[in-house]
C-alpha cells in the first residue's frame, strides 16, 4: 500500500522568496516519486522525478526536490519564486517495481505568488 | 508534437443524456488512463488500459465505461450522467515500462445539470 500527503493545500509566497512545498509518502517498497504542475486551464506536466539514482533531483523551471528516505519526504523547492510559478502542484508515488497503473497522487498544493 | 488530445474541453449536459469524452495520443503509448479531479481530492483514477482490448477499473469506476479498440484512442463514456459526475476529467498515457511518467491531456470540464 502507498499514500502521499501534501501538507498545506494553499501556500502563498512573495515574488523572489523561497518556495517550499511539502510531500510525505508512505510506501512498503522502494518508491518512484514525482512532482507534477498544473497551470490554470491546462493538464498536468511533469516537473521532476526521483527514480532511485541521485537523491537530489533537478527539474524544469528551476525547481528541485530531495528524496529523504529517513523522513519519507520529497519536498519541492525553488530558491526564488516568479509570478509564473503560480499553479497547483501534485506529488505522486508508485512502487519502483510497479507501473503507471499504481501511481498515487496527493491532494495538491495551490501556490500563489504575491507581487 | 507529442500530445494527448481530449474533446470536448467543456461540456454542459443534463442528467441522463449519454455522452462520450474522446481521448487520443500520438506517442504509441501502451498505457492509458482516465482521472477525475475534484477540489481537495486530487486526482482519482476512473479506468485504465494496459493495451488494446485490455481495460480495468480504477478507484472510482461507477457510472463510467471505457473501450480500447485502437492503441491511440481511449474514450470515456457516461451512459447516464448524474450531477455527482460534474468534474474535471483528464486522460493520460504512458509508455509501458521505464519510469512510467504520465503525459496528460488538457482536461475536459463536465457539468451535469
Amino acid at each position: 500500500a502507498q499514500s502521499v500527503t501534501q501538507l498545506g493545500s494553499h501556500v502563498s509566497v512573495s515574488e523572489g522568496a523561497l518556495v517550499l512545498l511539502r510531500c510525505n509518502y508512505s510506501s512498503s517498497v522502494p518508491p518512484y516519486l514525482f512532482w507534477y504542475v498544473q497551470y490554470p486551464n491546462q493538464g498536468l506536466q511533469l516537473l521532476l522525478k526521483y527514480t532511485s539514482a541521485a537523491t537530489l533531483v533537478k527539474g524544469i523551471n528551476g525547481f528541485e526536490a530531495e528524496f529523504k528516505k529517513s523522513e519519507t519526504s520529497f519536498h519541492l523547492t525553488k530558491p526564488s519564486a516568479h509570478m509564473s510559478d503560480a499553479a497547483e502542484y501534485f506529488c505522486a508515488v508508485r512502487p519502483s517495481s510497479g507501473s503507471a497503473r499504481q501511481l498515487t497522487f496527493g491532494s495538491g498544493t495551490q501556490l500563489t505568488v504575491l507581487p | 508534437e507529442a500530445q494527448v488530445t481530449q474533446n470536448p474541453r467543456y461540456l454542459i449536459t443534463v442528467t441522463g443524456k449519454k455522452l462520450t469524452v474522446t481521448c487520443s495520443q500520438n506517442m504509441n503509448h501502451e498505457y492509458m488512463s482516465w482521472y477525475r479531479q475534484d477540489p481537495g481530492l486530487g486526482l482519482r483514477q476512473i479506468y485504465y488500459s494496459m493495451n488494446v482490448e485490455v481495460t480495468d477499473k480504477g478507484d472510482v469506476p461507477e457510472g463510467y465505461k471505457v473501450s480500447r479498440k485502437e492503441k491511440r484512442n481511449f474514450p470515456l463514456i457516461l451512459e447516464s450522467p448524474s450531477p455527482n459526475q460534474t468534474s474535471l476529467y483528464f486522460c493520460a498515457s504512458s509508455r509501458q515500462g521505464g519510469t512510467g511518467e504520465l503525459f496528460f491531456g488538457e482536461g475536459s470540464r463536465l457539468t451535469v445539470l
